[in-house]
This record gives structure tokens, sequence and C-alpha cells, in this order.
């Protein structure tokens, strides 16, 4: 089945430090990859869309200058959360689709939690 | 925002029960998906039924779909305890994106 790897699992740092989240889509060609937010006990909260080769689509209220998305191949997309504070503690997931998206399933990472101390 | 709403949030049985989830959605869907989710980990695709199908199979599980209602339900037959998890439904619409309810937390006591 198709597998999507994300790294790194679990990260914790400064505040103020900048913090690069990995998605790849191991055997498929991922077109689009979407990234979400998910906080203890919560749903997943779409944050951006991303399509190859373009800019990602953020969701309102989501600061783009703060979480900065390139999917610059068809099986990497990268956040970046930038200047990161205690806030911006959460688990990030990301999920792919490949080509041909009508009536198909996300597949998803393992997440990332992200600890700003 | 999330457009679903799951019911119940918690449910608690007993090995070898049957659990059923429902969720109820606001808008019109391409399809309906089901996602299962371990404690802290990524979600698992469980299923998925369109908007013109009414019910759908899958090992122990079944989910039914009702658009007039804009409903769903997810029965997980005879569970046992490695079905302890967070359930999620997803509705889905043009270019795939989700939108998710608020979750089931399942356990299923030995």
């Amino acid at each position: 089945g198709a597998v999507v790897s994300q790294h790194p699992s679990w990260v914790i740092c400064k505040s103020g430090t900048s913090v690069k989240i990995e998605c790849r889509s191991l055997d498929f060609q991922a077109t689009t990859m979407f990234w979400y937010r998910q906080f203890p006990k919560q749903s997943l909260m779409l944050m951006a869309t991303s399509n190859e080769g373009s800019k990602a689509t953020y969701e309102q209220g989501v600061e783009k200058d703060k979480f900065l998305i390139n999917h610059a191949s068809l099986t990497l997309s990268t956040l970046t959360v930038t200047s990161a504070h205690p806030e911006d503690s959460s688990f990030y997931i990301c999920s792919a689709a490949g080509r041909g998206l009508v009536d198909q399933p996300q597949h998803f990472g393992d997440g990332t939690r992200l600890s700003i101390l | 925002s999330q457009q679903g709403e799951e019911d119940p949030q918690a449910l608690s049985i007993q090995e070898g029960e049957n659990a059923t989830m429902n969720c109820s959605y606001k808008t019109s869907i391409n399809n309906l998906q089901w996602y299962r989710q371990n404690s802290g980990r990524g979600l698992v695709h469980l299923i998925l039924i369109r908007s013109n199908e009414r019910e759908k199979h899958s090992g122990r599980l079944r989910v039914t779909l009702d658009t007039s209602k804009k409903s769903s339900s997810l029965l997980i037959t005879a569970s046992r305890a490695a079905d302890t998890a967070s359930y999620f439904c997803a509705t889905g619409n043009a270019g795939n994106m989700l939108t998710f309810g608020g979750g089931t937390r399942l356990m299923v006591k030995p």
C-alpha cells in the first residue's frame, strides 16, 4: 500500500528555533500533500494544501510566514516552523494524495510531536 | 473548521461487543471516509464510501451512509482490545480535501 514517511517523529527545541519537518511519499507520486495540526484529544485541523511545483494554499488563520511549506518534488514536502514559540507546540501530521484525486483516501505520515521550551 | 460531529465522543466496551460510532455532516459531499488513529500516531484509512453508496463492508467493519440525513455510522463487530483507538470520520469534496469530525475515542477492555 501507499506509504508516507514523516520525519522527525519528535522534536524538542528552544524558543526561537526554526524546525523543519519532512514528509515523503515512498512508493507513489504525491501530487498533493496536506499539513494538519492536532492538539491533544482533538481532531485534525487542516493548515495548508500544497501541490507539487506551486505555492501552498493556507487555511484561514494560518500564518504563511510562520509555517513555510515547500513541495519541490512529487515525493517530498516540507513544513518549516519559523522562530517557534511554546504556543507552536503541537502534533503535526502530513498526508499525501496521488494522481486521480477523486474518491481516493489520503495516506498519512506518523506525525511529528513538536515541543518548544 | 470541522464539518462533522461524531457521537459518542468516547465509548468504552468489553471485548467481543460491537461498537457503533456515528458521524453527522453539514454540506454535500463526494465521499465519506473513516480513519483510525492510535495514540501518538498518524491516521490509518479504514474505509471510503461514495455519496451514491449506502453501505460498505470491510472485514469486521460496516459503514452506512444516509445522504438525506447527512449522517454515517461505523460499526465494528466482535471488538478486540487492539481496536482501542480514536476513530475519525472525514468528508471528502473537490480536490480530495478532507474535513474531519471530532472523533470518537474507543476503549475496548479485555
